[in-house]
């Protein structure tokens, strides 16, 4: 089975700063992995996806990610925060062939102006 | 376009009872997944649905079922209502099964069980 891991439950900011937000994964398997935002009283929108290829993907909004598979990580970052941003994030992982995903417990980020 | 729409938006039940919640697909999608989030956690995966068969079920009891339909609306059923069945309930639409296709979420319809 797969788990993913927000080891950081909020994020204070301030606008403008650089942000990095935290997930690791665990899968014996090869999996896909996601980054998804959620604002309130709304569902989720999908940021951006890893399904192989470059280990840098570039999602909406201007975050992007890296995919470290030695350290079975997926942190998701953005160079300058605005306001907008303030929402709640959730890292999610799947693996091939397998329509089952896994989603972490969530990063609330909090940009202060 | 229409994107996916989740009725009603909240519900109170009491234990014991059961209960119906909808879900309408973004058109052209034919597969639907229900997930379950509690206050405060990420979502569950409950199932997923492609072309009206259960295509993959996450670790929740057989008192949780669902529906999909021709037109590809569908409906999650929980009978004997528990407590922890509290939580807001999340259903998405892909164009096609399998996880790389992108799931279109609808707002989602919160459930207070009492």
């Amino acid at each position: 089975a797969q788990s993913v891991t927000q080891l950081d439950s909020q994020v204070p900011v301030f606008e403008e700063a650089p942000v990095e937000l935290r997930c690791n994964y665990s899968s014996s398997v090869s999996v896909y992995l996601f980054w998804y935002v959620q604002y309130p009283n709304q569902g989720l929108q999908l940021l951006l996806k890893y399904l192989s290829g470059s280990t840098l993907v570039k999602g909406i909004n201007g975050f992007e990610a890296e995919f470290n598979k030695s350290q079975t990580s997926f942190h998701l970052r953005k160079p300058s925060v605005h306001i907008s941003d303030t929402a709640e994030y959730f890292c999610a992982v799947s693996a091939y062939n397998f329509n089952k995903f896994y989603f972490g417990s969530g990063t609330k980020l909090n940009v202060k102006p | 376009e229409t994107g996916v729409t989740q009725s009603p938006t909240h519900l109170i039940k009491t234990r014991g009872q059961q209960v119906t919640l909808r879900c309408s697909s973004q058109s052209g999608h034919n597969t639907v997944s229900w997930y379950q989030q509690a206050l405060g956690q990420g979502p569950q995966f409950i199932f997923q649905y492609y072309r009206e068969e259960e295509n993959g079920r996450g670790n929740f009891p057989p008192r949780f079922s669902g529906l999909q339909f021709p037109n590809y609306s569908s409906e999650l059923n929980v009978n004997a209502l528990e407590l922890d069945d509290s939580a807001l309930y999340l259903c998405a639409s892909s164009p096609e099964q399998g996880v790389a296709y992108e799931q279109y979420f609808g707002p989602g319809t919160r459930l207070t069980v009492t």
